[in-house]
């Protein structure tokens, strides 16, 4: 009955490698969200998706692209991964990105490892 | 820039001593919300305020706002070892579409037994 989960919960590969993250929620919310967390926690804004559609795309090198194939899921595949995209992946989602006074539910991270 | 900014960076107190916490933002904001991140975990919503208001309470939480300082503060009474964590503030601003939050540097919490 996990809220939002994400797949894989640790991730190590290598430079170059092509992989995907992949997130789902069972709440029945509107809008997903990726963030990245870095080694001194700092968390920033990646994505944001409502009802399968971008509405916030931060400045994210074009190696990242996320995947709505419905409400419920949020996918991101990171091409040609480099040692600077190591860090933890947090997936999140609200209900109502238009009310912009949601609060906003997180799965449980992917810690990415670029060796 | 950073949105948020939160002081202390890291407090240490001992079990049944309350928790201060601040956070300070440089934009206007729709609302506030504070978070907490136990080690190796997601982030738990934890309470939002919205921009006005000025006071609220959820159990031993108590979170402060003063839109004319951009500031905010979020105190945990009778602290417990459980509480051991870090905390995040986060400002949802009014120039930005949709529910975007802007999280502050976080307070690493460790309370000891």
């Amino acid at each position: 009955d996990t809220a939002v989960s994400q797949t894989p919960k640790y991730l190590v590969t290598q430079m170059g490698n092509d992989k995907s993250i992949k997130c789902e929620q069972n709440l029945g919310h509107d809008t997903m969200y990726w963030y990245k967390q870095d080694s001194k926690k700092f968390l920033k804004i990646m994505f944001s998706y409502n009802n399968k559609e971008l509405i916030i795309n931060e400045t994210v090198p074009n190696r990242f692209s996320p995947k709505s194939p419905d409400k419920a899921h949020l996918n991101l595949h990171i091409n040609s991964l480099e040692l600077g995209d190591s860090a933890v992946y947090f997936c999140a989602s609200s209900q109502d990105w238009a009310s912009g006074q949601e609060t906003q539910y997180f799965g449980p991270g992917t810690r990415l490892l670029v060796l | 820039s950073q949105q948020g900014e939160e002081d202390p960076q890291a407090l240490s107190i001992q079990e049944g001593e309350n928790a201060t916490m601040n956070c300070s933002y440089k934009t206007s904001i729709n609302n506030l919300q504070w978070y907490r991140q136990n080690s190796g975990r997601g982030l738990v919503h934890l309470i939002l305020i919205r921009s006005n208001e000025r006071e609220k309470h959820s159990g031993r939480l108590r979170v402060t706002l003063d839109t004319s300082k951009k500031s905010s503060s979020l105190l945990i009474t009778a602290s417990r070892a459980a509480d051991t964590a870090s905390y995040f503030c986060a400002t949802d601003g009014v120039e930005t579409s949709g529910s975007r939050l802007t999280f502050g540097e976080g307070t690493q919490l460790t309370v000891n037994p």
